[in-house]
């Protein structure tokens, strides 16, 4: 399948700081990718959604500001916590569908990022 | 916009023992439907998938079904083994503004006892 390369995989920073996550799709041309945020035990939570070139759809209660989402080639996405706060600590996955995936709308998942903020 | 329900939240069975995992839908524009499997800590894999214009998919132990009029789909599970544990994912996915948009449930943690 379609290979999604996500890093930094863990990430520590202090309060106050900025900490971007880039999300690569290897092998296929990812038209569309998806931020999203999980807690322990519970599901994925839809962040944004991200078109190659066009600016990302921020879903109801997810601060455009706070979570900035570049999408600027059919490659990479990155994701910017700005201003990081203790309750930003979570687990920040991507995932990217594509020309790989068909019109199907098949995902690809990125291999996560865990974001301790002290 | 699309609605998933996912059920059980835990399923609990012995090895050996068949499990099934059931999530339903609201939008008939959705049309594909797939299955994730997350272990702790990891990226969701891709188990298996269905499509609208099929019934029933099978892949070894895994099967899915599809039911399109009454909007559910489940997941079945033979011969569990320990390493099934993990949390499942349910998506509904329909087309938006030239996107798929997948709409995920929110998980069943399986737990296989030996």
């Amino acid at each position: 399948g379609a290979v999604v390369s996500q890093h930094p995989s863990r990430v520590i920073c202090k309060s106050g700081t900025s900490v971007k996550i880039e999300c690569r799709s290897l092998d296929f041309q990812a038209t569309t990718m998806f931020w999203y945020r999980q807690f322990p035990k519970q599901s994925l939570m839809l962040m944004a959604t991200s078109n190659e070139g066009s600016k990302a759809t921020y879903e109801q209660g997810v601060e455009k500001d706070k979570f900035l989402i570049n999408h600027a080639s059919l490659t990479l996405s990155t994701l910017t916590v700005t201003s990081a706060h203790p309750e930003d600590s979570s687990f920040y996955i991507c995932s990217a569908s594509g020309l790989a995936g068909g019109p199907s709308g098949e995902l690809f998942f990125g291999e996560g990022s865990r974001l301790t903020v002290l | 916009g699309e609605n998933v329900e996912q059920h059980p939240s835990t399923l609990s069975v012995q090895e050996g023992d068949s499990a099934v995992i059931k999530c339903t839908y609201s939008d008939s524009a959705s049309n594909y439907f797939p299955w994730y499997k997350q272990e702790l800590g990891k990226r969701p894999q891709l188990i298996i998938d269905i499509r609208s214009n099929v019934g029933e998919k099978k892949d070894q132990r895994i099967a899915v079904t599809l039911n399109k009029t009454a909007k559910h789909f489940s997941l079945h599970i033979t011969e569990t083994q320990p390493e099934d544990s993990a949390v499942y994912f349910c998506a509904a996915t329909f087309l938006s503004g030239g996107s798929y948009i997948p709409t995920f449930g929110r998980g069943t943690s399986l737990i296989v006892h030996p």
